[in-house]
């Protein structure tokens, strides 16, 4: 059974906020929340995580839902090299990593 | 730099041909695993290994075998390939496998591999 359920694709302008969606709402208390991104047939590459509370780095913020049901993973700033598919992952362990079909976002000049 | 070497990127050989895809990360990891990718079914993991010596099956193991016999490589043995095993291939590596350590997950760059 598919953990999470993303939209198939999603298009954003070149400068503008790419805010990618995910819904998890079977998530359990000790499950986290992450996202990889897969640039063309490239390997997935980690972006960020989180458990509850919102989480920034240098590349993205993730905000999660006070019921933990869902999150929105934030490019703040988009540029044509953020062009990728996004997996949003729920999981405990490393092990228990699942990927789903993802997100297709396409950043337009 | 740290990261993970797959060998090789593209690899055709034909049925039946035994081979094996080399990996090695040199982070010190002790999490290893191998996915592979395929059109409509996503990254689908094959074999996982929590540390030296220690190695299980994921999702689709079938066809494959895996080898842990020191930290840093993670071999893929496909003992008599066929075309079905035709794909997209990915190791990854991570610091722990353990659930009390969040751990991010770092990936190969692949290895494309065509069974005819």
């Amino acid at each position: 059974d598919a953990k999470t359920t993303q939209p198939t694709s999603m298009d954003c302008a070149e400068g503008r906020a790419a805010n990618l969606p995910c819904n998890h709402s079977t998530i359990s208390g000790n499950e986290y929340v992450y996202w990889y991104r897969q640039i063309h047939s490239q390997g997935p590459q980690y972006i960020i995580h989180g458990l509850k509370n919102n989480e920034t780095n240098e590349m993205a913020s993730l905000i999660i839902t006070e019921d933990r049901k869902s999150s929105t993973l934030i490019l703040p700033h988009a540029t044509l090299r953020d062009t990728a598919v996004y997996y949003c992952i729920v999981r405990v362990e490393v092990r228990d990593m699942r990927f789903g079909a993802g997100t297709r976002l396409t950043v337009k000049p | 730099e740290a990261q993970v070497t797959q060998n090789p990127r593209y690899l055709i050989t034909v049925t039946g041909k035994k081979l094996t895809v080399t990996c090695s990360q040199n982070m010190n990891h002790e999490y290893m695993s191998w996915y592979r990718q395929d059109p409509g079914l996503g990254l689908r993991q094959i074999y996982y290994s929590m540390n030296v010596e220690v190695t299980d099956k994921g999702d689709v193991p079938e066809g494959y075998k895996v080898s842990r016999k020191e930290k840093r490589n993670f071999p893929l043995i496909l003992e008599s390939p066929s075309p079905n095993q035709t794909s997209l291939y990915f190791c990854a590596s991570s610091p722990r496998g353990t659930w009390t350590i969040e751990t991010e997950a770092f990936f190969g760059q692949g290895t494309r591999l065509t069974v005819v």
